[in-house]
């Protein structure tokens, strides 16, 4: 595997769901980022974890939590989500320590919400 | 604050036509970094260019072209002879300098929906 991949590429679920959104960089990078995108908004930065510390939380509603185990993998666990909730999310890494270096992302999760 | 703006939502051209997608950015920081990405119908955002707001030399890269404008805030792409490959939409985006090390946040503008007709 290459780059940053994303699992599964399309998740459909019910409001009273429990689910799990995975992230993987074979960059060697230490910063990853979940964005969402929406048909009405554009990418919504969501978190943003630096060395494996959660350094931004950008007011995001409780029922989406992330997790960061180790510098190459980022989960998003979602529960009791709703239907407003339905978009592309997105990861994505870099090195961290410089606002100069680029972000790669993977090619996302379709998510919806029943 | 900052902000990213891409006024054009969608576009529409024949393929061999010259594009322009224009990008107005505001910052109050005077140490900033802008960039472009192409985002396929795949849904992976793909990085075309860092800019940093020192650097106002224009570049190209193949049949894109990149013009930096500081006096105007503004950091347009053109596409040379535009082939229906480069049917994408594509943002820019803006990163502010952080003290310390810290990660600095991409904003992004809206995204300007590209389509080449064969």
């Amino acid at each position: 595997e290459t780059g940053v991949t994303q699992t599964p590429r399309h998740l459909v679920m019910g409001m009273t769901n429990k689910k799990s959104l995975k992230c993987e960089q074979h960059l060697g990078h230490n910063a990853m980022y979940w964005y969402k995108q929406s048909a009405k908004k554009p990418l919504e930065l969501m978190f943003v974890y630096s060395l494996e510390e959660r350094v931004e939380n950008n007011s995001v509603p409780s029922r989406f939590s992330p997790e960061c185990p180790n510098s190459s993998h980022l989960f998003l666990h979602l529960h009791t989500l709703q239907p407003e909730d339905s978009a592309l999310y997105l990861c994505a890494s870099s090195q961290a320590g410089n606002s100069y270096n680029e972000q790669f992302f993977g090619p996302g999760t379709r998510l919806t919400v029943l | 604050a900052q902000k990213v703006t891409q006024a054009q939502t969608e576009i529409s051209v024949v393929e061999k036509e010259d594009v322009t997608l224009d990008c107005v950015y505001e910052t109050r920081d005077t140490t900033y970094y802008l960039f472009w990405y192409k985002q396929p119908p795949s849904g992976e955002l793909v990085f075309l260019i860092r800019r940093n707001s020192f650097d106002e030399q224009n570049e190209i890269s193949g049949r894109y072209s990149w013009n930096f404008q500081k006096s105007t805030s503004s950091f347009n792409f053109t596409i040379t002879a535009s082939q229906v490959v480069d049917s994408a939409v594509y943002f820019c985006a803006l990163s502010e300098y952080q003290d310390g090390g810290s990660q600095g946040n991409l904003i992004f503008g809206k995204g300007t929906k590209l389509s080449v007709k064969p």
